[in-house]
């Protein structure tokens, strides 16, 4: 079945150590999209790419990156992780403005 | 901006139809109503989408009146695994991005 994968589904880092989480799909969308979501909040749109141009939402802080190295896989970095990026982050796909397809999400634990 | 208003919770027997109501006041001229679900630890999951009038899945229906300044998303004979969160989102001005607003906890009762 086509899908949006996420990797790993869990993640523990320490403060300030470099973290990157992995999405990759079988829909073959152009647009993906990074979201965070933190416990009993709508999720929040970090950034996304629209093929590969690359659209950062303007309250997205720098500690966070992205990648898109070809249509089906997506990385977030966070460079240097605090106690306030502990979070969900989900991934999500679509075609142009039509639905999202989003993954399982990575939980995220900074120690 | 558009932006949606929904309630914040709400409570359901199983058998029984739900409706929960968002209104997206600006919601642009050729622009879309999306619904989604999201349990917990999961990420969400389309429901269903509409323009005006009134769409029907094998999973909700959704009703839209004319002026377009809300919508209803019907839920019919719930059961306990409906309870989730559900979320009414309307397109930002640019385009790719959705308005999240704080979606609707629905618990579904025995």
């Amino acid at each position: 079945d086509a899908m949006v994968i996420q990797n790993p589904r869990y993640q523990v880092t320490q403060f300030g150590k470099p973290v990157t989480l992995s999405c990759s799909q079988t829909l073959n969308h152009n647009v993906m999209y990074w979201y965070q979501q933190k416990s009993s909040q709508a999720p929040k749109l970090l950034f996304h790419y629209y093929d590969k141009d690359f659209n950062n939402e303007a309250d997205t802080p720098d500690n966070f990156q992205s990648r898109r190295p070809n249509t089906s896989f997506c990385f977030l970095d966070i460079r240097s992780p605090g106690l306030g990026d502990a979070a969900m982050y989900l991934c999500a796909t679509s075609r142009a403005r039509n639905e999202q397809f989003f993954g399982p999400g990575t939980r995220l634990t900074v120690l | 901006l558009a932006k949606t208003t929904q309630p914040i919770s709400m409570d359901s027997y199983e058998g029984q139809e739900v409706n929960i109501t968002c209104s997206h006041n600006n919601i642009a001229t050729n622009d879309y109503i999306t619904w989604y679900q999201q349990f917990p630890s999961q990420g969400p999951r389309f429901i269903i989408q509409g323009y005006k009038t009134k769409v029907t899945n094998e999973v909700a229906s959704l009703f839209i009146p004319a002026d377009r300044k809300s919508s209803t998303l019907s839920l019919p004979r719930v059961s306990l695994s409906d309870t989730a969160v559900y979320y009414c989102l309307v397109p930002q001005d640019s385009n790719y991005q959705l308005i999240w607003g704080a979606g609707t906890k629905l618990i579904i009762k025995p």
